[in-house]
């Protein structure tokens, strides 16, 4: 069993959809959780950067942690097809360390 | 601002072959991280460096793999008697200090033929 646990996808949904994507863990040491969006053959962006369980709201995007369930969810609200990429989950025990990444949803929002 | 920076952004090179990729980190980040990021295993880390301290080699794969980075800035990762297996994009990022966001570049995307 892998560290971290992403559905890779694709996960294709209308323009003005709400999207929900997740990610489970198994090291209860991880305490900085963080969602990277990917563009075809671009480097990860950072979109949302949490180190406690509950809700982080940013625009249209929210970042929810569970620490009790290890599970980790990104919320898109009122999607556009410029949402269109790979989304990574990552996450790390001190911060500072290497980041533990999950394989990425692939998302596709269909104008 | 200028991001990060690495060169080459494509490298193709044959199986035995030594090569080396190069980072420029954003001006003032003390911390610097290699990632390698591959189809069938995602995004990997391989190494830290955290100003002067010795740096976090717990990700490097095998003995193949070396990192130095230079005056706390510029960092060059080198593959020796390359395989193609290293095939994959090699993603460098920055962050000002411990704990900071990483800022990712755009990687070098290394074929081994």
């Amino acid at each position: 069993q892998k560290e971290v646990e992403q559905d890779p996808g694709p996960l294709s949904v209308p323009e003005g959809a709400i999207v929900s994507l997740n990610c489970t863990y198994s090291n209860s040491a991880f305490q900085y959780f963080m969602w990277y969006r990917q563009y075809s053959r671009k480097g990860p962006e950072l979109l949302m950067y949490t180190y406690s369980s509950g809700n982080k709201e940013d625009g249209r995007f929210t970042a929810q942690v569970d620490k009790s369930s290890k599970y980790i969810s990104l919320f898109i609200r009122d999607s556009q097809p410029s949402d269109s990429a790979t989304y990574l989950c990552a996450m790390s025990v001190g911060g500072a360390d290497g980041l533990t990444f999950g394989k990425g949803t692939h998302l596709i929002i269909q104008p | 601002g200028a991001g990060v920076s690495q060169s080459p952004s494509n490298k193709v090179t044959e199986k035995g072959k030594d090569v080396e990729l190069r980072c420029d980190p954003i001006s003032g980040h003390t911390a610097l991280y290699w990632y390698r990021q591959s189809l069938g295993q995602g995004l990997e880390f391989l190494i830290y460096f955290q100003g002067n301290s010795a740096p976090d080699k717990s990700g490097l794969p095998s003995d193949r793999f070396s990192a130095e980075r230079t005056g706390g800035s510029v960092s060059t990762l080198t593959i020796q008697r390359t395989q193609q297996e290293d095939s994959a994009v090699y993603l460098c990022a920055s962050s000002l200090g411990k704990a900071d966001t990483q800022y990712f570049g755009p990687g070098t995307r290394l074929t081994v033929l």
